[in-house]
């Protein structure tokens, strides 16, 4: 199993500026995830998050916009940039241990005003 | 890719009655998950069926899989007030790490 701890749990930001969420694991994985989850839907994946490697991202998100760090094994940080309101979500990191369940942190939920 | 679909979208029922789910996908898979998540916070995992398996139980829960149909179902017996919360399913899309999750089904649980 894997515990994920993920910083902040809740944000109120102004419009055109960025947060950075943190995701640490307590345990070392080699792939981390990050989602969206905007209100009242599903969860959106965002990006794959590496060690030593750029983050992958899918289609419709960008690294300018959803810069991805991967120091080590245990952590990474998703930056969301000049946000506006449509930013609002909820955006959860998540991690796979090999051949069993993927666990999620609690999630950060994101408000701009 | 492209997300799951779930239905129904919204569930509401008396409490002692059972509650099912379903799930259908688009591609091949190793797994499918189920999550729950209350008012918006994490997903809690619920249980795993592996794309080899038909049925699954873990205690109140029982998962069904069909991977001829793309679907699964999830039954809840003898439902709880505290069941009350959105319901998800997810699949590894393509049996990579890449979780592709369905649209959601909200139960409401009414005691």
């Amino acid at each position: 199993s894997a515990v994920i701890s993920q910083k902040p749990s809740r944000d109120i930001c102004q419009r055109g500026t960025s947060l950075t969420i943190q995701c640490q694991v307590d345990s070392q994985v080699t792939m981390m995830f990050w989602y969206r989850q905007q209100p009242g839907q599903s969860l959106t994946l965002i990006a794959t998050a590496n060690q030593g490697s750029e983050a992958t991202y899918e289609s419709g998100f960008v690294i300018d916009k959803f810069p991805i760090s991967r120091p080590n094994l245990t952590f990474s940080t998703l930056t969301v940039s000049n946000m506006s309101p449509e930013d609002s979500s909820i955006y959860l990191c998540s991690v796979e241990v090999v051949s069993t369940e993927a666990f999620f942190g609690q999630g950060t939920r994101l408000t701009v005003v | 890719s492209q997300q799951g679909e779930e239905d129904p979208q919204a569930l509401s029922i008396q409490e002692g009655e059972n509650a099912t789910m379903n799930c259908s996908y688009k591609t091949s898979i190793n797994n499918l998950q189920w999550y729950r998540q209350n008012s918006g916070r994490g997903l809690v995992h619920l249980i795993l069926i592996r794309s080899n398996e038909r049925e699954k139980h873990s205690g109140r829960l029982r998962v069904t899989l069909d991977t001829s149909k793309k679907s699964s179902s999830l039954l809840i017996t003898a439902s709880r007030a505290a069941d009350t919360a959105s319901y998800f399913c997810a699949t590894d899309e393509g049996g990579t790490y890449k979780y592709i999750f369905g649209t959601g089904t909200r139960l409401k649980v009414l005691a």
